[in-house]
């Protein structure tokens, strides 16, 4: 069963359009990451959070802004998507203070920039 | 900036074949994670080792954590196509960001 939730799953849009992926989790976890993945290949981490109020860069360098105004919500804005953007963002969470506690990943959404 | 060195990139192999996935580090760790991801889908956990030395089994599949815990593999006995996926490895530190290898994509036919 999903206890964190990705829309869209799929998402075709032009060049320079503005878009935000949305991601929740009903889990109550204070670290929430954004992972960006071409189909196969390895993950990349563009931002996280430590929790409400605290955003991260990533090791990738990205062109989207993230925002952690509640903790269940941890939405990716992308400002001027270009086709360089096309790939899959993946979404996930981990609970603080459990020592070794693995992620929660969301299914993801796969964005095509034309 | 700690990396982890995940082969075989990729494997193709026939049902009842067996396999061994590596991940290796000059770093340590306080654990390390496997996950498998499925087309489509995000990764799910298989298992995390967490002492040197440690072994756990998951079925078919049998996870070894190094002594020094900077490495660690994966053996995969009499592969079955509902194996197919990519297999991550993924290293914790203790930070809030996890390390994740480049994972292998492994084919099982039939």
């Amino acid at each position: 069963e999903a206890d964190i939730y990705q829309t869209p799953r799929y998402l075709v849009i032009g060049t320079g359009k503005k878009i935000t992926l949305e991601c929740s989790q009903t889990m109550g976890h204070d670290k929430m990451y954004w992972y960006q993945q071409d189909p196969g290949m390895e993950l990349h981490l563009i931002h996280y959070s430590y929790g409400v109020n605290s955003t991260e860069k990533g090791d990738l360098s990205s062109e989207s802004t993230v925002s952690r105004i509640r903790t269940e919500h941890f939405p990716l804005t992308l400002e001027s998507a270009r086709p360089s953007h096309t790939s899959q963002y993946l979404c996930a969470s981990r609970p603080t203070g459990t020592g070794n506690s693995p992620l929660h990943f969301g299914n993801g959404t796969r964005l095509t920039v034309t | 900036t700690q990396l982890l060195e995940q082969s075989p990139q990729f494997l193709s192999i026939q049902e009842g074949e067996n396999l061994t996935v590596y991940c290796n580090s000059s770093s340590v760790f306080s654990s390390l994670q496997w996950y498998r991801q499925e087309p489509g889908e995000g990764p799910v956990l298989l298992v995390t080792v967490v002492t040197g030395g440690e072994v756990k089994k998951l079925k078919r599949l049998t996870f070894q954590f190094g002594d020094a815990r900077k490495d660690s593999s994966l053996h995969i006995t009499a592969a079955q196509p509902g194996d197919t996926g990519l297999y991550l490895c993924a290293g914790d530190s203790g930070y809030s960001t996890l390390t994740f290898g480049k994972g292998t994509m492994l084919l099982v036919s039939p």
